[in-house]
């Protein structure tokens, strides 16, 4: 069983850019089978994918439009982790953002979540 | 995009009753690649089903998924008072994955 632990920023000044930490424990973030994603919820915009990783012998990556440019989502296998970057923040990246992790192979079923971090991005 | 509208937005039950949530898909999902979440307060979202109909694992029994194309339901045939939550619909057919808006199930 997959288990996803958050950590990073809860405020963030506007402009600034955000860095999201999910350690991965019961798989490796290099598996050949998994899938691994960033969520974000927020009051006005709902459930929203904002991008993907995986691993199938290289490196792949997957982004949302509406966060293209601004975001990347890279991984560290020696420490089993996958984090979010996502620059020139504004206060409607307000939100609680999710790590995931899907185990199907190539279907987005976001089988396992992490905790959740809730961001504000305030002066 | 796949555009996912829920309906209703909200829903007042018993425990004991049987609920239908509705999730309808702007365009067809390719291959009825449809998953619902289960949401409480102050937690991640949780899978139910994929695929439409398939539960995960330890989903009890009275939760059923169907539907195919533009029109898929999650029933809960006996309302436990765990159940009481917000539910969401989810395609994974077509990039990008989209989420619907939520049903609210509460307590009447």
């Amino acid at each position: 069983q997959v288990q996803l632990q958050q950590s990073g920023p809860g405020l963030v000044k506007p402009s600034q850019s955000l860095l999201l930490t999910c350690t991965i424990s019961g798989d490796s973030v290099t598996s050949n089978v998994v899938a691994w994603s960033w969520i974000r919820q927020s009051p006005s915009r709902g459930l929203e994918w904002l991008g993907t990783t995986y691993y199938r012998s290289k490196w792949y990556h997957d982004y949302a439009e509406s966060v293209e440019g601004r975001i990347s989502v890279n991984t560290d296998a020696s420490k089993n982790e996958f984090y979010l970057y996502l620059n020139g923040l504004t206060p409607d990246d307000t939100a609680v953002y999710f790590c995931a992790a899907s185990i199907t192979g190539g279907m987005l079923i976001l089988n396992f979540w992490g905790q959740g971090t809730q961001v504000t991005v305030s002066s | 995009e796949i555009v996912l509208t829920q309906s209703p937005a909200t829903l007042s039950s018993s425990p004991g009753e049987r609920v239908t949530l509705f999730c309808r898909a702007s365009q067809s999902v390719s291959n009825n690649y449809l998953a619902w979440y289960q949401q409480k307060p102050g937690q991640a979202p949780r899978l139910l089903i994929s695929g439409a109909s398939s539960r995960a694992t330890g989903i009890p029994d009275r939760f059923s998924g169907s539907g195919s194309g533009t029109d898929f339901t999650l029933t809960i045939s006996r309302l436990e008072p765990e159940d009481f939550a917000v539910y969401y619909c989810q395609q994974y057919g077509n990039s990008p994955l989209t989420f619907g808006p939520g049903t609210k199930l509460d307590i009447k």
